[in-house]
Protein backbone atom coordinates (compact mmCIF):
# COMPACT_ATOMS: atom_id res chain seq x y z
CA UNK A 1 0.00 0.00 0.00
CA UNK A 2 0.99 3.65 -0.15
CA UNK A 3 3.86 5.30 2.64
CA UNK A 4 3.10 8.64 3.90
CA UNK A 5 6.54 10.23 5.98
CA UNK A 6 5.59 13.83 7.25
CA UNK A 7 8.03 15.69 9.31
CA UNK A 8 8.42 17.27 11.51
CA UNK A 9 6.69 15.51 13.84
CA UNK A 10 6.54 18.94 16.30
CA UNK A 11 6.92 22.65 15.60
CA UNK A 12 6.68 25.77 17.47
CA UNK A 13 6.42 29.03 15.72
CA UNK A 14 5.54 32.32 17.13
CA UNK A 15 2.48 34.29 16.54
CA UNK A 16 2.44 35.86 13.30
CA UNK A 17 5.18 33.38 11.82
CA UNK A 18 4.68 30.79 9.32
CA UNK A 19 4.49 27.35 9.41
CA UNK A 20 5.65 24.59 6.75
CA UNK A 21 4.68 20.94 7.05
CA UNK A 22 6.33 18.56 4.31
CA UNK A 23 5.01 14.74 3.43
CA UNK A 24 6.41 12.59 0.92
CA UNK A 25 4.53 9.63 -0.51
CA UNK A 26 5.53 6.38 -2.60
CA UNK A 27 2.58 5.12 -4.66
CA UNK A 28 2.64 7.52 -8.23
CA UNK A 29 -1.08 6.34 -8.96
CA UNK A 30 -2.31 8.28 -5.81
CA UNK A 31 -4.17 11.70 -6.94
CA UNK A 32 -5.82 13.12 -3.91
CA UNK A 33 -4.23 14.81 -1.16
CA UNK A 34 -6.33 16.31 1.78
CA UNK A 35 -4.69 18.00 4.79
CA UNK A 36 -6.37 17.37 8.63
CA UNK A 37 -6.61 19.18 11.48
CA UNK A 38 -7.56 17.35 14.97
CA UNK A 39 -7.67 19.55 17.83
CA UNK A 40 -7.38 17.73 21.33
CA UNK A 41 -9.85 14.87 22.00
CA UNK A 42 -11.73 15.76 18.60
CA UNK A 43 -11.77 13.84 14.99
CA UNK A 44 -9.71 15.29 12.30
CA UNK A 45 -11.25 17.53 10.01
CA UNK A 46 -10.38 18.77 6.29
CA UNK A 47 -8.87 21.83 5.87
CA UNK A 48 -7.61 22.05 2.66
CA UNK A 49 -6.85 19.65 -0.23
CA UNK A 50 -5.39 19.60 -3.69
CA UNK A 51 -5.83 16.95 -6.77
CA UNK A 52 -2.84 15.76 -8.58
CA UNK A 53 -3.18 17.80 -11.81
CA UNK A 54 -2.91 21.19 -9.37
CA UNK A 55 0.47 22.13 -8.45
CA UNK A 56 -0.63 24.62 -5.69
CA UNK A 57 -3.90 25.35 -3.94
CA UNK A 58 -4.23 28.31 -1.81
CA UNK A 59 -7.35 29.67 1.01
CA UNK A 60 -6.85 32.22 2.77
CA UNK A 61 -3.64 31.72 4.80
CA UNK A 62 -3.34 28.20 4.29
CA UNK A 63 -2.03 26.98 1.21
CA UNK A 64 -0.62 23.43 -0.28
CA UNK A 65 1.73 22.42 -2.90
CA UNK A 66 1.93 19.46 -4.98
CA UNK A 67 5.38 17.88 -6.55
CA UNK A 68 4.22 14.98 -8.38
CA UNK A 69 7.41 14.22 -10.13
CA UNK A 70 9.03 14.20 -6.52
CA UNK A 71 5.98 12.90 -4.69
CA UNK A 72 5.98 15.14 -1.96
CA UNK A 73 3.98 18.02 -0.95
CA UNK A 74 3.64 20.38 1.71
CA UNK A 75 1.30 22.58 4.02
CA UNK A 76 1.98 26.20 4.20
CA UNK A 77 0.40 28.66 7.15
CA UNK A 78 1.12 31.88 6.92
CA UNK A 79 0.54 34.53 9.69
CA UNK A 80 -0.11 31.94 12.78
CA UNK A 81 -2.30 32.52 15.12
CA UNK A 82 -2.82 30.47 18.48
CA UNK A 83 -6.22 28.70 16.87
CA UNK A 84 -3.75 27.27 14.85
CA UNK A 85 -2.24 24.92 18.04
CA UNK A 86 -2.94 21.10 16.77
CA UNK A 87 -2.36 18.36 15.18
CA UNK A 88 -1.49 18.37 11.24
CA UNK A 89 -2.01 15.08 9.11
CA UNK A 90 -1.10 14.89 5.31
CA UNK A 91 -3.03 11.80 3.68
CA UNK A 92 -2.20 10.02 0.13
CA UNK A 93 -5.59 9.45 -0.59
CA UNK A 94 -6.60 7.67 2.62
CA UNK A 95 -2.99 6.90 3.86
CA UNK A 96 -2.01 9.37 6.57
CA UNK A 97 1.19 10.68 7.52
CA UNK A 98 2.41 10.67 11.14
CA UNK A 99 1.00 14.20 12.09
CA UNK A 100 2.70 17.50 12.85
CA UNK A 101 2.02 18.96 16.66
CA UNK A 102 1.80 23.00 16.02
CA UNK A 103 1.96 25.29 18.27
CA UNK A 104 1.60 28.68 18.13
CA UNK A 105 3.25 30.93 21.14
CA UNK A 106 1.62 33.73 21.44
CA UNK B 1 -21.70 13.90 14.53
CA UNK B 2 -23.49 15.55 11.18
CA UNK B 3 -22.65 12.40 8.26
CA UNK B 4 -21.18 9.22 10.99
CA UNK B 5 -22.41 7.92 14.28
CA UNK B 6 -20.08 5.54 16.43
CA UNK B 7 -21.18 3.63 19.59
CA UNK B 8 -20.18 3.35 21.99
CA UNK B 9 -18.06 6.48 22.94
CA UNK B 10 -15.94 4.93 25.72
CA UNK B 11 -15.84 1.26 26.44
CA UNK B 12 -13.43 -0.49 29.02
CA UNK B 13 -12.89 -3.82 28.92
CA UNK B 14 -10.81 -6.54 30.75
CA UNK B 15 -8.31 -8.84 28.23
CA UNK B 16 -9.50 -12.11 26.55
CA UNK B 17 -13.27 -10.15 26.33
CA UNK B 18 -14.95 -9.71 22.65
CA UNK B 19 -15.32 -5.60 21.94
CA UNK B 20 -18.07 -4.74 19.03
CA UNK B 21 -17.56 -1.07 18.29
CA UNK B 22 -19.83 0.44 15.50
CA UNK B 23 -20.39 2.43 12.83
CA UNK B 24 -23.18 4.15 11.63
CA UNK B 25 -23.27 6.81 8.47
CA UNK B 26 -26.19 8.85 8.30
CA UNK B 27 -25.41 10.35 4.69
CA UNK B 28 -25.63 8.50 1.14
CA UNK B 29 -21.34 7.96 0.91
CA UNK B 30 -20.35 5.11 -0.80
CA UNK B 31 -17.24 4.72 0.98
CA UNK B 32 -16.18 3.60 4.86
CA UNK B 33 -12.97 3.30 6.62
CA UNK B 34 -12.05 2.18 10.23
CA UNK B 35 -8.57 3.85 11.88
CA UNK B 36 -6.85 3.53 14.50
CA UNK B 37 -5.20 6.40 16.95
CA UNK B 38 -2.75 5.62 18.82
CA UNK B 39 0.20 7.96 20.41
CA UNK B 40 3.07 5.63 19.17
CA UNK B 41 1.74 4.90 16.23
CA UNK B 42 -0.79 8.07 14.86
CA UNK B 43 -3.22 7.18 12.75
CA UNK B 44 -3.27 4.12 11.59
CA UNK B 45 -6.15 2.98 8.21
CA UNK B 46 -7.77 -0.20 8.97
CA UNK B 47 -9.82 -1.49 6.45
CA UNK B 48 -12.11 0.22 3.92
CA UNK B 49 -14.63 -0.77 2.18
CA UNK B 50 -16.50 0.69 -1.24
CA UNK B 51 -20.08 0.11 -1.26
CA UNK B 52 -20.31 -2.29 1.33
CA UNK B 53 -17.41 -4.61 -0.08
CA UNK B 54 -13.73 -4.97 1.45
CA UNK B 55 -11.40 -3.58 -0.45
CA UNK B 56 -8.16 -2.99 1.60
CA UNK B 57 -7.52 -4.79 4.77
CA UNK B 58 -4.03 -4.91 4.97
CA UNK B 59 -3.61 -3.04 8.18
CA UNK B 60 -6.19 -5.03 10.09
CA UNK B 61 -3.63 -5.98 12.96
CA UNK B 62 -4.45 -10.14 13.43
CA UNK B 63 -6.60 -12.53 12.97
CA UNK B 64 -8.27 -11.18 16.02
CA UNK B 65 -9.01 -8.15 14.30
CA UNK B 66 -12.46 -8.34 11.86
CA UNK B 67 -14.86 -6.16 10.39
CA UNK B 68 -18.18 -6.39 8.40
CA UNK B 69 -20.08 -4.00 6.42
CA UNK B 70 -23.62 -5.72 5.93
CA UNK B 71 -25.32 -2.61 4.50
CA UNK B 72 -24.94 0.89 3.21
CA UNK B 73 -25.89 2.16 6.90
CA UNK B 74 -24.07 0.27 9.40
CA UNK B 75 -20.28 -1.52 9.90
CA UNK B 76 -19.07 -3.30 12.97
CA UNK B 77 -15.05 -3.73 14.19
CA UNK B 78 -14.88 -6.64 16.17
CA UNK B 79 -12.13 -7.47 18.54
CA UNK B 80 -11.67 -11.11 19.81
CA UNK B 81 -10.03 -11.43 22.54
CA UNK B 82 -8.87 -7.56 23.16
CA UNK B 83 -5.37 -7.09 24.42
CA UNK B 84 -4.04 -4.24 26.58
CA UNK B 85 -2.12 -3.23 23.21
CA UNK B 86 -5.79 -2.11 21.49
CA UNK B 87 -6.09 0.41 23.57
CA UNK B 88 -6.49 3.24 21.50
CA UNK B 89 -9.40 5.26 20.04
CA UNK B 90 -11.09 4.08 17.34
CA UNK B 91 -12.29 6.35 13.94
CA UNK B 92 -15.09 5.25 11.08
CA UNK B 93 -15.05 7.59 8.21
CA UNK B 94 -16.80 7.82 5.20
CA UNK B 95 -16.80 9.24 1.69
CA UNK B 96 -17.90 9.38 -1.68
CA UNK B 97 -14.97 7.26 -2.79
CA UNK B 98 -11.09 6.62 -2.00
CA UNK B 99 -10.16 10.37 -3.64
CA UNK B 100 -12.70 12.25 -1.77
CA UNK B 101 -12.97 14.52 1.69
CA UNK B 102 -13.16 11.88 4.81
CA UNK B 103 -15.32 12.88 7.33
CA UNK B 104 -14.69 11.43 10.52
CA UNK B 105 -17.08 10.08 13.23
CA UNK B 106 -16.68 11.31 16.96
CA UNK B 107 -14.67 8.15 17.78
CA UNK B 108 -14.52 5.42 20.06
CA UNK B 109 -11.89 5.72 23.10
CA UNK B 110 -11.25 1.66 24.08
CA UNK B 111 -9.37 0.71 27.04
CA UNK B 112 -8.29 -2.65 27.30
CA UNK B 113 -7.55 -3.67 31.14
Amino acid sequence: GENVEQHPSTLSVQEGDSAVIKCTYSDSASNYFPWYKQELGKRPQLIIDIRSNVGEKKDQRIAVTLNKTAKHFSLHITETQPEDSAVYFCAAQFYFGSGTKLNVKP
Amino acid sequence: DAGVIQSPRHEVTEMGQEVTLRCKPISGHNSLFWYRQTMMRGLELLIYFNNNVPIDDSGMPEDRFSAKMPNASFSTLKIQPSEPRDSAVYFCAIASGGAAEQYFGPGTRLTVT
